[in-house]
């Protein structure tokens, strides 16, 4: 069963820091790209990330450029989203989503079609 | 910087056919991608490149486009089909965008 699991959310003060994980099972993670997704309170959808297969890329939304880090760990099947110099405003559940998917010598982008249950980030003091 | 537009909520009664609209410059070079979330649950991808349904997703939701506006349509309206409805494309540097999202209600 193809599965994204996130862990890591809670409650942590401004300027504060937190590490956000999602767990992979069910198919090849070293096939796709991934992305974060949050959504903060009764509000949109924001993409915040995504990552390269084999990590050599990454791609913010401005609003997180320089205090977000996104990763992955290709042999323990995970990604990462570290996040620093948190703010109110990024409050929210945080979602991974399973992206572009790689075959050889191309890369094709089907929307975000697996979707993990969601973690959730509480910034405040 | 890039935006997609939707409104805000669309109301219909069961049986009849909502209509989403999505609007923004780039659509009409970049493919629109439709999600579907419904209350305390995570967003299903339920269109993709514009019209595809990825399988699991009943024919009666289908999507269209036109220069800079894609439509998601719901055909024959299910109370099952209320939910919040956002489409996204892709923007500027290779990110992401999603519209505010619309609030389908199922009178």
């Amino acid at each position: 069963e193809v599965q994204l699991v996130e862990s890591g959310g809670g409650l942590v003060q401004p300027g504060g820091s937190l590490r956000l994980s999602c767990a992979v099972t069910g198919f090849t993670f070293n096939n796709y790209w991934m992305s974060w997704v949050r959504q903060a309170p009764g509000k949109g959808l924001e993409w915040v990330a995504n990552i390269k297969e084999d990590g050599s890329e990454k791609y913010y939304v401005d609003s997180v450029k320089g205090r977000f880090t996104i990763s992955r760990d290709n042999a323990k099947n995970s990604l990462h989203l570290q996040m620093n110099s948190l703010r109110a405003e990024d409050t929210g559940t945080y979602y991974c989503a399973r992206d572009i998917v790689v075959v050889p010598g191309a890369y094709y982008f089907y929307g975000m079609d697996v979707w993990g249950q969601g973690t959730t980030v509480t910034v405040s003091s | 910087s890039y935006e997609l537009t939707q409104p805000p909520s669309v109301s219909v009664s069961p049986g009849q056919t909502a209509r989403i609209t999505c609007s923004g410059d780039a659509l009409a070079k970049q493919y629109a991608y439709w999600y579907q979330q419904k209350p305390g649950q995570a967003p299903v991808l339920v269109i993709y490149k514009d019209s595809e349904r990825p399988s699991g997703i009943p024919e009666r939701i289908s999507g269209s486009s036109s220069g800079t506006t894609v439509t998601l349509t719901i055909s024959g309206v299910q109370a099952e089909d209320e939910a919040d409805y956002y489409c996204q494309s892709v923007g500027s540097s290779d990110t992401y965008v999603f519209g505010a999202g619309t609030k389908v209600t199922v009178l």
